[in-house]
């Protein structure tokens, strides 16, 4: 019962355009979205979060976009760089407590030059 | 900044054997969490601490156990290794929730059940 779903294990993005990572959830529950990012052999970092009562979050060139009705939300990274190379994995929890993470499978970017 | 370490960073080890996993940090959250990560599944939880003494299951919490005798170490152990206990295993620590940013992550075990 996979309750936070990335579809798309990898991705090939050109160097400058538009990288676009998606995650569906199934869970109502869930109220707060993350989104981590993996380098090989180090864990994964932080990157960008929103929370339920809003659907947009930027931070420089990463932007989270939240639909709530349909339960899906976005990574949006423009212009993609050479850097942005590495296993996205989103997240997903409801506030309070523990914090407890669900995460998706993750998905493999691959920015060409 | 390594305000949490993992330790050891590669094992090998028989199967049946015990093994112990061990995560430190300095930053003094109150929650530590264990995940496994493998292909096709992402990060999957297997147990967290809420306090010192205070711990839980997660969802694959089945063949492991976790102490947490002091705020700033938290062990994973595998009472008897199975090779399906072969993973890359992280530790997280994290503050109340609230924050904004989540875990931070130690840089994993790879564990081979041989």
């Amino acid at each position: 019962d996979q309750q936070v779903k990335q579809n798309s294990p990898s991705l090939s993005v050109q160097e400058g355009r538009i990288s676009i990572l998606n995650c569906d959830y199934t869970n109502s529950m869930f109220d707060y979205f993350l989104w981590y990012k993996k380098y090989p052999a180090e864990g994964p970092t932080f990157l960008i979060s929103i929370s339920s009562i809003k659907d947009k979050n930027e931070d420089g060139r990463f932007t989270v976009f939240l639909n709530k009705s349909a339960k899906h939300l976005s990574l949006h990274i423009v212009p993609s760089q050479p850097g942005d190379s590495a296993v996205y994995f989103c997240a997903a929890s409801s506030r309070g407590g523990a914090q407890k993470l669900v995460f998706g499978q993750g998905t493999r970017l691959t920015i060409n030059p | 900044d390594a305000g949490i370490t993992q330790s050891p960073r590669h094992k090998v080890t028989e199967t049946g054997t015990p093994v112990t996993l061990r995560c430190h940090q300095t930053e003094n959250h109150r929650y530590m969490y264990w995940y496994r990560q493998d292909p096709g599944h992402g990060l999957r939880l297997i147990h967290y601490s809420y306090g010192v003494k205070d711990t839980d299951k997660g969802e694959v919490s089945d063949g492991y156990s976790v102490s947490r005798s002091k705020t700033e170490d938290f062990l994973l152990t595998l009472e008897s290794a199975t090779s399906s206990q072969t993973s890359v295993y992280f530790c997280a620590i994290s503050e109340e929730t609230g924050a904004g940013g989540g875990y931070t992550f130690g840089s994993g075990t790879r564990l081979t059940v041989v």
